[in-house]
């Protein structure tokens, strides 16, 4: 059960767009659509912005979609804010009622 | 507004037993598959156990099977985590989460254990 491989960080200006990437196996990423993303602020508890690979929440803006590839997962900011600076994770289900988290990366609005 | 709230944290020596809970002020979480999912400090987030809405399915991160467990008190519309042989490497906040797209969290709970 090794975690996901996500990048450490990730930067960009304010209105440009930034990928961040999850990467696992056909056990996992590449064998279902149960992936999805979390975004974290500092001491507070995670909060779901994609799931099923990329499908909105209600309340969550379309500046955030996520895609997949093989066994990469995307996650798309668009239109980068300020408030967008956090930590990001991924997530998916990796069959016989296991999930796994990707490692986080910390995303910087500069 | 529905909301999670985790409780049962604190400070324990290693080998020792603590029993966190989840509940759901005011809502029901009986038709729904919780998970509990840890962070130790300044580190990334960890899926540690999930259970069907009734309890009879429950599974379990390698890392903590054997030594947690799993359940739901449905009359007391609760969940709990029963952390038996404890070290000092299960340390973090422990958060619960519902259904598999853990679209709600609660706000932690934080168990330290030491050595």
């Amino acid at each position: 059960q090794s975690a996901l491989t996500q990048p450490p960080s990730a930067s960009g200006s304010p209105g440009q767009s930034v990928t961040i990437s999850c990467t696992g196996s056909s056990s996992d990423v590449g064998g279902y659509n149960f992936v999805s993303w979390y975004q974290q602020h500092p001491g507070k508890a995670p909060k779901l912005i994609i799931y099923e690979v990329n499908k909105r929440p209600s309340g969550v803006p379309n500046r955030f979609s996520g895609s997949k590839s093989g066994n990469t997962a995307y996650l798309l900011v668009s239109g980068l804010q300020a408030e967008d600076e956090a930590d990001y994770y991924c997530n998916s289900h990796a069959g016989s009622n296991i999930w796994i988290f990707g490692g986080g990366t910390k995303l910087a609005v500069l | 507004e529905v909301q999670l709230a985790e409780s049962g944290g604190g400070l324990v020596q290693s080998g020792g037993s603590l029993r966190l809970s989840c509940e759901a002020p005011g809502s029901s979480l009986s038709r729904n598959w919780i998970h509990w999912v840890r962070q130790p400090p300044g580190k990334g987030l960890m899926w540690v156990s999930r259970v069907r809405y009734d309890g009879t399915v429950t599974s379990y991160a390698d890392s903590v099977r054997g030594r947690f467990t799993v359940s739901r008190d449905t009359a007391k519309n609760t969940v709990h985590l029963q952390m038996n042989n404890l070290r000092v490497d299960d340390t973090a906040v422990y958060y619960c989460a519902r259904t598999d797209w853990f679209d709600l969290w609660g706000q932690g709970t934080l168990v330290i254990v030491s050595s």
